[in-house]
């Protein structure tokens, strides 16, 4: 059974810090891998989506990889923003179902 | 070409009372995944379906919980005798196929956040 962990589960940072998350599963054969971010109260909105055959997206100050062999993919935001503050969450799809990460609840402090 | 919608967004409920749960996935979409999210909690997978199929609902508590999708309208996740422990977001998102014919990039609904008093 596919097993998604985050890590940190938390992370504060101050404005205009550049941070990473993380995001391992334990089954590679996913077909594609997904982040978004969940606001207090909100539903998820997608961010970047990387299919099984690409290694990494960008969109603006945030870049996605994918390591299928290792298992893992690293979220990566540039400058960061108090309104970046937000839980992010990965997920990855095998055999049509989408496991989720607990996610990492980020605070960017001004 | 409108977002995934969901109604109720709140909905109260007493104990015992049935709880219906609605939602339409964007236009062109045949796949519809519920999920359920407790406070402070990840995502968890409840199920999947496709047009008139239950395709997956192995997250799906066995008993009070069913799920469908019919050929025409919205899906519905139905909870009938409703306890407190039921008390969550529960959102649906949906896909479209790719090209490799399985879902792809999942779009969610703002959720209906469910209260049992």
């Amino acid at each position: 059974k596919q097993e998604v962990t985050q890590i940190p589960a938390a992370l504060s940072v101050p404005e205009g810090e550049n941070l990473v998350l993380n995001c391992s599963f334990t089954d590679s054969a996913i077909y594609n891998l997904q982040w978004f971010r969940q606001d207090p109260g909100k539903g998820l909105t997608s961010l970047l989506l990387i299919q099984s055959s690409q290694r990494e997206q960008t969109s603006g100050r945030l870049n996605a990889s994918l390591d299928k062999s290792s298992g893992r993919s690293t979220l990566y935001i540039a400058a960061s923003q108090p309104g970046d503050s937000a839980t992010y969450l990965c997920a990855v799809e095998n055999f049509n179902k989408f496991y989720f990460g607990s996610g990492t609840k980020l605070n960017v402090k001004p | 070409n409108a977002g995934v919608m969901q109604n109720p967004r709140h909905l109260v409920r007493r104990r015992g009372q049935e709880a219906r749960l609605r939602c339409s996935p964007m236009k062109g979409h045949s796949h519809v995944y519920w999920y359920r999210q407790l406070p402070e909690e990840g995502l968890k997978f409840m199920v999947y379906l496709q047009k008139e199929n239950i395709i997956d609902e192995s997250g799906m508590p066995k008993e009070r919980f069913s799920a469908e999708f019919p050929k025409e309208g919205p899906s519905i996740l139905r909870i009938q005798q409703v306890v407190r422990g039921d008390s969550a977001a529960y959102f649906c998102a949906s896909s479209p196929t790719g090209t490799s014919g399985f879902p792809y990039e999942q779009y969610f609904g703002p959720g209906t956040r469910l209260t049992v008093t």
